[in-house]
């Protein structure tokens, strides 16, 4: 079954740390894999895209990893600030583009 | 630009009734999008339309039509509204000639008593 499994379910932060997300999929045929952000009471808004031939990307202070051989990928958040609170979605393309699969997102909380 | 629009923002709907979510795009994309989201799940595909006259089902289409008459408009039909309905729906347009990335609207937040 094509899925989508995100790690943590939350997490608290102090502003300025760093932290990394987890987004491990079972979906196949892969296409591309991409990290959203969402804020409360919003629409999703892109962070990253990367195909299965990309490792990296990054996106000023968020950089997404891939490895399409464990199928896993993780966001990594550097000098986290208030306005990184919200919730980070993992989302998975089979191969046609229209279909996605979307993890249940990793709620995060940057304190003061 | 105003992006990707929807209307209403709330609605509250009895067992039965209907109604059509809207949703409106200014960025010419072909491909259209309408989502829901059930609190602590992740999105879930309805409906997709890769151009005007086309559409298709998602993943979870059972309850809802769609139309897309227009390149601009991708509206949701609920008939018979029940309370496995209530949910947030986002729709999402995406230009097929770049990296598919999807630009969503704000949302439409239904509960049906």
């Amino acid at each position: 079954k094509n899925q989508v499994e995100q790690s943590p379910q939350s997490l608290i932060i102090l502003e300025g740390k760093n932290c990394t997300l987890q987004c491990n999929y079972t979906v196949s045929p892969f296409s591309n894999l991409r990290w959203y952000k969402q804020d409360t009471g919003r629409g999703p808004v892109s962070l990253t895209i990367m195909t299965f031939s990309e490792n990296t990307k990054s996106n000023g202070r968020y950089t997404a990893t891939l490895d399409a051989d464990t199928k896993q990928s993780s966001l990594h958040i550097t000098a986290s600030q208030l306005s990184d609170s919200a919730s980070y979605i993992c989302v998975v393309s089979l191969y046609n583009n229209n279909d996605m699969r979307f993890g249940a997102g990793t709620r995060l909380t940057v304190k003061p | 630009n105003a992006g990707v629009t929807q209307t209403p923002k709330f609605r509250i709907l009895k067992i039965g009734q209907s109604m059509t979510l809207q949703c409106t795009q200014d960025m010419n994309h072909n491909y259209m999008y309408w989502y829901r989201q059930d609190p602590g799940m992740g999105l879930k595909l309805i409906y997709y339309s890769v151009g005007a006259g086309i559409t298709d089902k998602g993943e979870v289409p059972n309850g809802y039509n769609v139309s897309r008459s227009t390149t601009e408009d991708f509206p949701l039909r609920l008939e018979l509204a029940a309370p496995s309905q209530t949910s947030v729906y986002f729709c999402a347009s995406s230009d097929s000639s770049s990296s598919y990335e999807q630009y969503f609207g704000p949302g439409t937040r239904l509960t049906v008593t």
